[in-house]
């Protein structure tokens, strides 16, 4: 149980389009998301924390007009880098927690961007 | 601020040996403490989480203990396997289900 998917497992883009990232929990419904940021040998970064039904909660320092985030269901949430450059190039994991799974963050299998 | 440290980046032992790594933190107090391990190119898979008031927690060939006053947690794997070869990350949460604080990892090698 408590299984949390993403998509695309990897993408790679042009300097100025927009990447849409989808977190899927599969079997529990997920009341809160996370999402976090993974430089290469460096700790992972929240970036947000989101609520379904309601706008997320940025971290210091993240762009909210850059980092778009959607929670409209308790099973999905959405993350969209928008105009991305190639310094938003990194590895991008979403968590979910509630429901079954209310004791602590189930992680999905992470997304790799890379922006030419 | 917020600071959680582990203790080594890498740390390698022979196979069949126990693997103990450390965590400490400062200017935080968590309610609760997990420990998480992590392949490459792969999201973190949670393990075990052990509230701070409790000492120790167990799991199959995983030991995690919990000093509130020294501020620290240790992870130990007994009996290691070339399997366990990944990298174990520290996390802290004020409540469960909260957002959690990461540190860096240590990574761990097995060799057989």
């Amino acid at each position: 149980g408590a299984v949390v998917s993403q998509h695309p497992s990897w993408v790679i883009c042009k300097s100025g389009t927009s990447v849409k990232i989808e977190c899927r929990s599969l079997d529990f419904q997920a009341t809160t998301m996370f999402w976090y940021r993974q430089f290469p040998k460096q700790s992972l970064m929240l970036m947000a924390t989101s609520n379904e039904g309601s706008k997320a909660t940025y971290e210091q320092g993240v762009e909210k007009d850059k980092f778009l985030i959607n929670h409209a269901s308790l099973t999905l949430s959405t993350l969209t880098v928008t105009s991305a450059h190639p310094e938003d190039s990194s590895f991008y994991i979403c968590s979910a927690s509630g429901g079954t799974a209310s004791d602590t963050q189930y992680f999905g299998p992470g997304t790799r961007l890379t922006v030419l | 601020s917020q600071k959680i440290e582990q203790n080594s980046e890498a740390l390698n032992i022979q196979e069949g040996k126990t693997a103990t790594l450390t965590c400490n933190y400062t200017n935080y107090s968590p309610a609760y403490l997990q420990w998480y391990r992590q392949d490459p190119g792969r999201g973190p898979v949670f393990l075990l989480l052990i509230r701070e008031n409790e000492k120790e927690k167990r799991k199959e060939r995983l030991k995690v203990t919990f000093d509130t006053t020294l501020k620290q947690s240790l992870f130990h794997i007994t009996a290691s396997q070339p399997a366990d070869s990944a990298t174990y990350l520290c996390a802290l949460a004020n409540q469960a289900g909260t957002a959690l604080i990461f540190g860096k990892g240590t990574t761990l090698s097995v060799s057989s």
